[in-house]
């Protein structure tokens, strides 16, 4: 199985920050990773497919970049409507595997 | 609008049945591949299952496989998730997930299943 290794695995931030959260793939997934958000007791919302495309409605703010085994999601300055828990996922190849989640936290 | 909404959870005892459905409206469910992924308590998420959009192929995580089932009706537009011989592993959230023209573009609510004696 495809292992992808997320991190940091939460992270305190200011309003304003820039913030980047990284997945590596164990093997080459080409550009097949999205990103997701997940507000606390709600359901994840995509926010990047294939790497660096910004899914609908999504603000300019969030980017994706990478390709191969390294990715990355970036909030180029942090709302606080940005706190909640980010996941990646490759689906290269099944099983399809998410990264452990990083769990973002105002300062 | 696209909805995906989720039943049938609720509290199950270890080595019981339970079956999910996942009600789908606001586009042609006929076009789409399907998938469940769950997120067990304080846990990240974990892909459990796709389905084709024609029901042709189906594919499953190991930790799954001859356990649990997914399926569709697309007269009904509603996908299904068959789960025996159940576990305390199994306890989570489970949620329907469109496939879209890449994976996961639209999520439902989620439906809680415990499995506890």
């Amino acid at each position: 199985d495809i292992q992808m290794t997320q991190s940091p695995s939460s992270m305190s931030m200011s309003l304003g920050d820039t913030v980047t959260i990284t997945c590596r793939a164990s093997q080459d997934v080409g550009i097949y990773v999205n990103w997701f958000q997940q507000k606390p007791g709600k359901s994840p919302r995509r926010l990047i497919y294939r790497a660096t495309n910004l899914a609908d409605g999504v603000p300019s703010r969030f980017s994706g970049s990478g390709s191969r085994s390294d990715f990355s999601l970036t909030i180029s300055s942090l709302e606080s409507e940005d706190v909640a828990d980010y996941h990646c996922l490759q689906y290269d190849e099944y099983p399809w595997t998410f990264g452990g989640g990083t769990k973002l936290e105002l300062k | 609008e696209v909805q995906l909404v989720e039943s049938g959870g609720g509290l199950v005892q270890p080595g019981r049945s339970m079956k999910l459905s996942c009600a789908a409206s606001g586009f042609n469910f006929s076009n789409y591949g399907m998938a469940w992924v769950r997120q067990a308590p304080t846990k990240g998420l974990e892909w459990i299952a796709t389905i084709s959009y024609d029901d042709t192929s189906t594919y499953y995580r190991d930790s799954v496989k001859g356990r649990l089932t997914i399926s569709r009706d697309n007269a009904k537009s509603t996908l299904y998730l068959q789960m025996n011989s159940l576990r305390s592993e199994d306890t989570a959230t489970y949620y329907c997930t469109r496939m879209g023209l890449t994976a996961f573009d639209y999520w439902g609510q989620g439906v809680m299943v415990t499995v506890s004696p």
